[in-house]
């Protein structure tokens, strides 16, 4: 299994774009880059995944490196409400279905 | 709203109790999840289910048994729980094919007495 290393914290400001960086040094070329949050008292989020191209849609951006080792989750214009952990997961390669979570990245949007 | 309802959203029981939880699906997705998240641990993925037929059961102890009469329908019954058992219990549905991102329910955080 590709595992994911991602920072423990980050704290960002509020109005100004977010990065999220993640480590995914052992992916697989038919691994997808997946990105969830979890809001406090929720369940996980799905915001963007992505194989090899930069994706973008209504809630953030993934660039993903070419050699695809690596990934950046950008949300544009974090607000309060973007405070949540954030799980950077690389999908099992022995099952299409299975989501493997680590601990995550605990994103606090401050004003 | 995620398209993905789970009920109750809360429950407290005794270790002698019998309960369930109960998730359902509007998204006409064809794969069902359930997941444990205990305090301060990763996700665990219990069993997966797939066209209404489990595929995937992760060691999960005989106490917790799934039912899936339709893609729609996932429940998860419970039955002589123990204290460590105390967790939030999450439900998710995606469509079966390759890349598809799965949706979560909000939960149903479980208290054992």
């Amino acid at each position: 299994d590709a595992k994911t290393t991602q920072p423990t914290s980050m704290d960002c400001a509020e109005g100004r774009a977010a990065n999220l960086p993640c480590n995914h040094s052992t992916i697989s070329g038919n691994e997808y880059v997946y990105w969830y949050r979890q809001i406090h008292s929720q369940g996980p989020q799905y915001i963007i995944h992505g194989l090899k191209n930069n994706e973008t849609n209504e809630m953030a951006s993934l660039i993903i490196t070419e050699d695809r080792k690596s990934s950046t989750l950008i949300l544009p214009h974090a607000t309060l409400r973007d405070t949540a952990v954030y799980y950077c997961i690389v999908r099992v390669e022995s099952n299409d279905y299975k989501l493997s979570f680590g601990a995550g990245t605990t994103v606090t949007v401050r004003a | 709203e995620t398209g993905v309802t789970q009920t109750p959203r809360h429950l407290v029981m005794g270790m002698t109790n019998k309960k369930s939880l109960k998730c359902e699906q509007h998204l006409g997705h064809n794969a069902m999840y359930w997941y444990k998240q205990s305090a301060k641990k990763p996700l665990e993925l219990m069993f997966v289910y797939n066209f209404k037929e489990q595929t995937e059961n992760n060691s999960v102890p005989s106490r917790f048994s799934p039912e899936c009469p339709n893609s729609s329908h996932l429940f998860l019954h419970l039955h002589t729980l123990q204290p460590e058992d105390s967790a939030l219990y999450l439900c998710a549905s995606s469509q079966e094919s390759q890349g598809q991102p799965q949706h979560f329910g909000d939960g149903t955080r479980l208290s054992i007495l």
